[in-house]
Formats: structure tokens, C-alpha cells, sequence
């Protein structure tokens, strides 16, 4: 049964810093894995797909990378705004769609 | 409408009450998901449906009961529902089915808050 944990689970840090987002995932025999965002009481926004012949996607200050041989994923996120304050998801995709628990981020200005 | 749309957004029901959530997608999509975001869990897959049959049933109890008409239209029934079920349930749709070692890309509504009293 594929799990997928997501480190740190909270996280707080001053505008313009730099940040990685950290995603690992039991069984390597995935297909895609999806970062998301979601707004508190919101719903989804995808922010980032990696197939699983890719190693990394990029949108933005954004970039994701996939190592499907160790089983993770990291999220970068360059110049952080408070903007970007939300819970970031990530998500590996096999015959199911497996979630992590989260990493909430706060940007403090 | 695009995208994938949930109606309603908030609800508020007592335990005896029956009520409906409904998801509509207006993306040409072939299967559909239903999903519960309980506080401090991890979204957890309930059903999916696929070509309007149910392909998946998370072990969900009957007080939950879906329906799918027909590929762009997906509901969540439910009655005598507990606190507990108190949640986010989002829906989600996707050009098809996860098989033959290929999956597709899942599109998420806003999903509904529900609140069990």
C-alpha cells in the first residue's frame, strides 16, 4: 500500500527566503506525482505535474522534482511571498491517487 | 461553467437529515472521484466512478451513498450521517481510468464543507 509522507509539517519563514518542500512516497511504481495548493476551507489548485519519465517541472518560482529510484519529491520555492501562505500537497499517482498529510507554509512579511 | 463545479459550497445538517452534494464537470471527462478532507487527515478516496460505474468503494459506510448519472454528473447522498463526517468532500474527474500502466491527470472542484450537528 503505497504511503506518502511529507516533511517538514509546518513551516514559517520571513519573505524572500528561499524554501524546499519535502514529498516521499513507499512504492516507486508510481506514474505521475502532483504538488497542489490549498487555501484554508479552499479546495485544490494544482500547481506542478512530473511523469514519471520526467525529473523535474517548472512554473514560475516554482520547480519540482521527481526521483522516482529513492522515492521523492521536493517542491522549491524561490523568493517565498506571504502570498504563497497556504498548505502545499503532495500526491503520487498508481491505480490510486495517494495523498501526503501536507506542509503548511507561512510567509511572514 | 469550467472546470469542475460543486454545489453546494457550505452545508449544515442534523444527524436525521438526508441531503445531497453535487458535482458537475464540464470537461469532456470519463471518470469521476469523490474525496473526504477531514481535519488533521490526509484526503481519503471514497468512491470512483468510471464510465458511470462504480469501479471503487473505500470501504465507505452506506450512510454514504453515490450516484452517477451519467459521466458529467456525480452525487453523494447522504442520510443519518455522524459529527464525525464533518469534513471537506471534494470531487475530482479525469479523461480516464487509472489502467494499463497509465494514469491520468485528476481535476479538483472547490469542494463542499459539510458540518454534521
Amino acid at each position: 500500500k503505497q504511503e506518502v509522507t511529507q516533511i517538514p509539517a509546518a513551516l514559517s519563514v520571513p519573505e524572500g527566503e528561499n524554501l524546499v518542500l519535502n514529498c516521499s512516497f513507499t512504492d516507486s511504481a508510481i506514474y505521475n506525482l502532483q504538488w497542489f495548493r490549498q487555501d484554508p476551507g479552499k479546495g485544490l489548485t494544482s500547481l506542478l505535474l512530473i511523469q514519471s519519465s520526467q525529473r523535474e517541472q517548472t512554473s514560475g518560482r516554482l520547480n519540482a522534482s521527481l526521483d522516482k529510484s529513492s522515492g521523492r519529491s521536493t517542491l522549491y520555492i524561490a523568493a517565498s511571498q506571504p502570498g504563497d501562505s497556504a498548505t502545499y500537497l503532495c500526491a503520487s499517482y498508481g491505480n490510486k491517487l495517494v495523498f501526503g498529510a501536507g506542509t503548511i507554509l507561512r510567509v511572514k512579511s | 461553467e469550467t472546470g469542475v463545479t460543486q454545489t453546494p459550497r457550505h452545508l449544515v445538517m442534523g444527524m436525521t437529515n438526508k441531503k445531497s452534494l453535487k458535482c458537475e464537470q464540464h470537461l469532456g471527462h470519463n471518470a469521476m472521484y469523490w474525496y473526504k478532507q477531514s481535519a488533521k487527515k490526509p484526503l481519503e478516496l471514497m468512491f470512483v466512478y468510471n464510465f458511470k460505474e462504480q469501479t471503487e468503494n473505500n470501504s465507505v459506510p452506506s450512510r454514504f451513498s453515490p450516484e452517477c448519472p451519467n459521466s458529467s454528473h456525480l452525487f453523494l447522498h447522504l442520510h443519518t450521517l455522524q459529527p464525525e463526517d464533518s469534513a471537506l468532500y471534494l470531487c475530482a474527474s479525469s479523461q480516464g481510468y487509472p489502467q494499463g500502466g497509465y494514469s491520468y491527470e485528476q481535476y479538483f472542484g472547490p469542494g463542499t464543507r459539510l458540518t454534521v450537528t
